[in-house]
């Protein structure tokens, strides 16, 4: 149990155009979702928590302009990369949780690349 | 949420049993010790968590000083597929405010394990 997948698992893009990240909790809903990303030999970074038919809360200097974050039902929550920029590749991993205080689980990261 | 201290790698004998250590001396009374670790270009993986009883499963050993302030994880019989980069978090799943069921992540343990 406690799966959770992305889509895709990676995409590259060119400069100025927007990349949406799809995170599925499979086998479980998830009242809240964590959004981070993470930089070659860093640690993961959080970027924003999504809780189910309400908007992002986001970490203090992460965009929410430029990274829309939409939780729509207890099991999908997506991100979308605005108006992408070299800077923005990175690896980007969801992880979700299917009650307050539960564990959380996460998927296998999207690999974005903008040209 | 309290900070945690590991040491930045360690290497360990296939079958051997690998201790990683883990200090969170700010640790609050509410605050679990979560382990995870991270395979390269992977999502992070769920291992084991406690609050200050030692804990058991499949994967891990979790082992809790009396004050808290300290723990090891133990991987009973390590083996090639477990090198990886292994974190620990200490976590408030309730009790509310902005760090609220977060996991922060440090810099965690490189575990190499080696033949």
């Amino acid at each position: 149990g406690a799966v959770v997948s992305q889509h895709p698992s990676w995409v590259i893009c060119k400069s100025g155009t927007s990349v949406k990240i799809e995170c599925r909790s499979l086998d479980f809903q998830a009242t809240t979702m964590f959004w981070y990303r993470q930089f070659p030999k860093q640690s993961l970074m959080l970027m924003a928590t999504s809780n189910e038919g309400s908007k992002a809360t986001y970490e203090q200097g992460v965009e929410k302009d430029k990274f829309l974050i939409n939780h729509a039902s207890l099991t999908l929550s997506t991100l979308t990369v605005t108006s992408a920029h070299p800077e923005d590749s990175s690896f980007y991993i969801c992880s979700a949780q299917r009650l307050a205080g539960e564990s959380l689980f996460f998927g296998p990261g999207t690999r974005l690349t903008v040209l | 949420d309290a900070k945690t201290t590991q040491p930045p790698s360690m290497d360990c004998a296939e079958g051997r049993a690998a201790n990683l250590p883990c200090n969170h001396s700010t640790i609050s009374g509410n605050e679990y010790v979560y382990w995870y670790r991270q395979i390269h270009s992977q999502g992070p993986q769920y291992i084991i968590h406690g609050l200050k009883n030692n804990e058991t499963n499949e994967m891990a050993s979790l082992i809790i000083t009396e004050d808290r302030k300290s723990s090891t994880l133990i991987l009973p019989h390590a083996t090639l597929r477990d090198t990886a980069v292994y974190y620990c978090i200490v976590r408030s799943p309730t009790g509310g405010g902005t760090s609220y069921g977060k996991l922060t992540f440090g810099q965690g343990t490189i575990l190499t394990v080696h033949p």
